[in-house]
């Protein structure tokens, strides 16, 4: 597409509960990354992705938290069990392989757990 | 571990005045350092970048930034702020690698 996608927009959640966002990168994009931005905070790296491979997984927050994108274009973030700490935006971004720091935002989706 | 500070939670400049952001990161090689900008509910969007070579950079809607390595800063600065400029601003460091680290922003009012 156009730009980077990401839905949905907003999602609210009781505890417990699982979620799942989606993120559709720019077409010509490999590189696709997940971040994590909480009220008054800058992102926080959670993984990306090179095309299907995710080589970095470090900044998820723990094994609630996984990541797919098993055809290298459309992404999925899935927080299981859902704790009320998971409230906060979750930033999706593409770019070319190799252009490190160039990055292209979504708009975001944003979580609130209840 | 690297790290990026933005001292400044909020900056209130009147329109037409100049601009200057700071930002302080810690890294233990050549940085590379970023600028985004975002603006409500819109994703954030790269305003300049510095990779090597000259230490100042210039990036688009007229901002620019320099790298001081001495001083550990690449702060941003624009000659005359426009209302649009109204916005959050991130610095961000990365090693080259895909792993960017960002600090906590810095939200610019412009007053009339």
């Amino acid at each position: 597409g156009a730009g980077v996608s990401q839905s949905p927009r907003y999602k609210v959640t009781k505890r417990g509960q699982d979620v799942t966002l989606r993120c559709d990168p720019i077409s010509s994009h490999a590189t696709l990354y997940w971040y994590q931005q909480a009220l008054g905070q800058g992102p926080e790296f959670l993984t990306y992705f090179n095309y299907e491979a995710q080589p970095d997984k470090s900044g998820l927050p723990s094994d609630r938290f996984s990541a797919e994108r098993p055809e290298g274009s459309i992404s999925t973030l899935t927080i299981q069990r859902t704790e009320q700490r998971d409230s906060a935006m979750y930033r999706c971004a593409s770019s070319l392989v190799g252009d490190a720091g160039e990055l292209f935002f979504g708009e975001g989706s944003r979580l609130t757990v209840l | 571990a690297q790290s990026v500070t933005q001292p400044d939670i909020h900056i209130t400049v009147s329109e037409g005045a100049s601009l200057e952001l700071r930002c302080n990161y810690s890294y233990g090689a050549t940085p590379y350092l970023f600028w985004y900008v975002q603006s409500p509910g819109q994703g954030l969007q790269l305003l300049l970048k510095y990779f090597s070579g000259d230490t100042l950079v210039q990036g688009i809607k007229g901002f620019e930034a320099e790298f001081k390595r001495s001083q550990s800063s690449f702060n941003l600065r624009k000659p005359s702020v426009h209302w649009s400029d109204a916005a959050e601003y991130f610095c961000a460091v990365g090693g080259g690698g895909n792993k960017l680290v960002f600090g906590a922003g810095t939200i610019l009012r412009v007053k009339s």
